[in-house]
């Protein structure tokens, strides 16, 4: 299967601090990719949609200048969260995605667990 | 609203037990894609399903395409403690949705 990293894997900021986080497809290219939040014990919940070259897509409720989102690259994508407060403490993932086959396949990072004090 | 609806929300069996997991959606899909989940770890694609009525098998595992392609189920057979997760459905629309989860305990 496709790999897909992030990094860091886990973050612990002050309250009023960027964090940035990064996501790299590594043996395939890929236009979009996911950034997605998740709480414990519950499914993901997508923040918005990172297309290579231009502005993402923010869903409903998510801030855009809170979570700026850069996808400088055809590999790599990068979620910053700007002034950091501690209900932004989340776990944070993202996926790139993939044609394969006639359909399109999410592959997903590891996450990056965000913990702001 | 939630494009997906899985169920039940919540499971906890006994090893060598079996089970089904649901993923409802009044929406058509032209894939879905079921993945698992463990804690602190990024979600693991298991299969994807394209075609309606589609069956496919991995070892202990059976997931199925719904005929109209807006529903999908997962089945295991004689479940292990190494099953234990969060199971996910997602599907593509102009993004990439999942389900509300699945988180399954299996007891040894």
């Amino acid at each position: 299967g496709a790999v897909v990293s992030q990094h860091p894997s886990r973050v612990i900021c002050k309250s009023g601090t960027s964090v940035k986080i990064e996501c790299r497809s590594l043996d395939f290219q890929a236009t979009t990719m996911f950034w997605y939040r998740q709480f414990p014990k519950q499914s993901l919940m997508l923040m918005a949609t990172s297309n290579e070259g231009s502005k993402a897509t923010y869903e409903q409720g998510v801030e855009k200048d809170k979570f700026l989102i850069n996808h400088a690259s055809l590999t790599l994508s990068t979620l910053t969260v700007t002034s950091a407060h501690p209900e932004d403490s989340s776990f944070y993932i993202c996926s790139a995605r993939r044609l394969a086959g006639g359909y399109n396949e999410q592959f997903f990072g590891p996450g990056t667990r965000l913990t702001v004090l | 609203t939630q494009l997906l609806e899985q169920s039940p929300q919540f499971l906890s069996i006994q090893e060598g037990e079996n089970l089904t997991v649901y993923c409802n959606s009044s929406s058509v899909f032209s894939s879905l894609q079921w993945y698992r989940q463990e804690p602190g770890e990024g979600p693991v694609l298991l299969v994807t399903v394209v075609t309606g009525g589609e069956v496919k098998k991995l070892k202990r595992l059976t997931f199925q395409f719904g005929d109209a392609r807006k529903d999908s189920s997962l089945h295991i057979t004689a479940a292990q403690p190494g099953d234990t997760g969060l199971y996910l459905c997602a599907g593509p629309r102009n993004q990439f949705y999942f389900g509300t989860g699945t988180s399954l305990t299996v007891i040894p």
